[in-house]
């Protein structure tokens, strides 16, 4: 797998490696956390999500990491697959209706 | 299907002229949103509704903009005398009032000529 710093905008990885995308978020008192997919010309389609009273949430293939100490959430994808090339973007929401969105990582899977 | 629709999908108009674009959210769903995304960004926060009460906008959300929700269901956002500032894909999102999860729809590409 690779890792990739803070706000880097792509990610390239090996089919069948794992793949870590990584997001900083901007309000400590936000206790809501999701990631998103989002494939071109389409809508976002939620992946998973993450409350901030845990730290770790699994889904199938995917695991979020939330470290608040850092404001720090990361979206782990486990055997990357070329379906799961898209851009990927986390979004935080503080108990408000609206989510405020990430610059977002372009997830490419080479086969 | 039973997730968010939005139409149309694609707009392509001449800047002065007046759009709508409408959503119909996943059928349980009290609250609608809007938002706004440009090429290469995330999607930005325009407003939202929980039934026909429109209870948040955006400093985004100019005059030229205005969303309604009249039943409590499908909604309209029409943004008058277009600028091509304004191209952009327009999001529309659906949820529970009681849960923070957003379902989005496919988007209406605004193209402003």
């Amino acid at each position: 797998g690779e890792s990739v710093g803070l706000h880097l905008p792509t990610l390239s990885v090996q089919e069948g490696d794992n793949s870590i995308i990584n997001c900083a978020y901007s309000n400590s008192a936000s206790d809501y956390f999701i990631w998103y997919k989002q494939e071109s010309g389409k809508g976002p389609q939620f992946i998973i999500d993450i409350r901030s009273n845990m730290d770790k949430r699994q889904g199938q293939r995917v695991t979020v990491l939330l470290n608040k100490t850092v404001k720090h959430l990361s979206l782990q994808i486990a055997a990357t697959q070329p379906g799961d090339s898209a851009v990927y973007f986390c979004a935080e929401n503080n108990r408000g209706g609206k989510l405020i969105f990430g610059q977002g990582t372009e997830l490419s899977v080479k086969p | 299907d039973t997730g968010v629709s939005q139409n149309p999908r694609h707009k392509i108009t001449k800047r002065g002229q007046n759009v709508t674009f409408r959503c119909d959210p996943i059928s349980e769903h009290n609250r609608l949103y809007w938002y706004r995304q440009t090429l290469g960004q995330g999607p930005e926060f325009l407003t939202y509704f929980q039934n026909e009460a429109q209870l948040e906008k955006s400093r985004l959300l100019s005059d030229r903009f205005s969303a309604e929700r009249p039943k409590g269901s499908f909604s309209t956002l029409e943004i008058q005398r277009t600028e091509q500032g304004d191209s952009a894909m327009y999001l529309c999102a659906s949820s529970f009032p009681t849960a923070d999860t957003q379902y989005f729809g496919p988007g209406t590409r605004l193209t402003v000529l």
